[in-house]
């Protein structure tokens, strides 16, 4: 199985609302990322989890809060967000071997979310 | 922040001709790897080189690297329809795993 699913494929919420976007691989991959596009931009890196922590936080803003619960599972939890924060949320995995950066990213299919 | 910087930005092409995409990036790596990402899609891996390679062949894609220059090239031959897409160069640095993207290559092949 060389997939990564993402849940929901899409998503409209108010400014005011909670929810959660759920990512999933069973790869055996440790390291797990969120990134973040905008329509004709590159993805840009939000968070990276390695062995179930969060490892790297590219300064993102507090309304978005990223959840490991185990090695298969990844969530972003969002609240309060602005309608610049729609975009296209791209899930990926990886395996993880510090020495041996050989290792490519697989994506999931991303859920496009719309702030109002 | 970006690393790669993809040219041409856009690439508009007939069914059977050959794309050629550069990418230039600006410190020294680990590896360099080339995504292609459908429209509203997930980005698909399609090739990897290492530092210490020149060139690869994956089927129609050929990459080249060239480290004096900072830069690789991506060429699809006997481009497809199909082949229409966003594609992106990722640079991996020395004791990191995790890729930097570039801006990214549109690229519409016309049947």
């Amino acid at each position: 199985d060389t997939e990564v699913t993402q849940t929901p494929k899409h998503l409209v919420m108010g400014m005011t609302n909670k929810k959660s976007l759920k990512c999933e691989q069973h790869m055996g991959h440790r390291a797990m990322y969120w990134y973040k596009q905008k329509a004709k931009k590159p993805p840009e890196l939000m968070f990276v989890y390695s062995y179930e922590k969060l490892s790297i936080n590219e300064s993102v803003p507090s309304r978005f809060s990223p959840e490991c619960p185990n090695s298969s599972l990844l969530n972003l939890h969002l609240h309060a967000l602005q309608p610049e924060d729609s975009a296209l949320y791209l899930c990926a995995s990886s395996q993880v071997v510090l020495r041996d950066p050989l290792h490519t990213q697989y994506f999931g299919p991303g859920t496009r979310l719309t702030v109002l | 922040s970006q690393q790669g910087e993809e040219d041409p930005q856009a690439l508009s092409i007939q069914e059977g001709e050959n794309a050629t995409m550069n990418c230039s990036y600006k410190t020294s790596i680990n590896n360099l790897q080339w995504y292609r990402q459908n429209s509203g899609r997930g980005l698909v891996h399609l090739i990897l080189i290492r530092s210490n390679e020149r060139e690869k062949h994956s089927g129609r894609l050929r990459v080249t690297l060239d480290t004096s220059k900072k830069s690789s090239s991506l060429l699809i031959t006997a481009s497809r329809a199909a082949d229409t897409a966003s594609y992106f160069c990722a640079t991996v640095k020395g004791g990191s795993y995790i890729p930097t993207f570039g801006r990214g290559t549109s690229l519409i092949v016309h049947p």
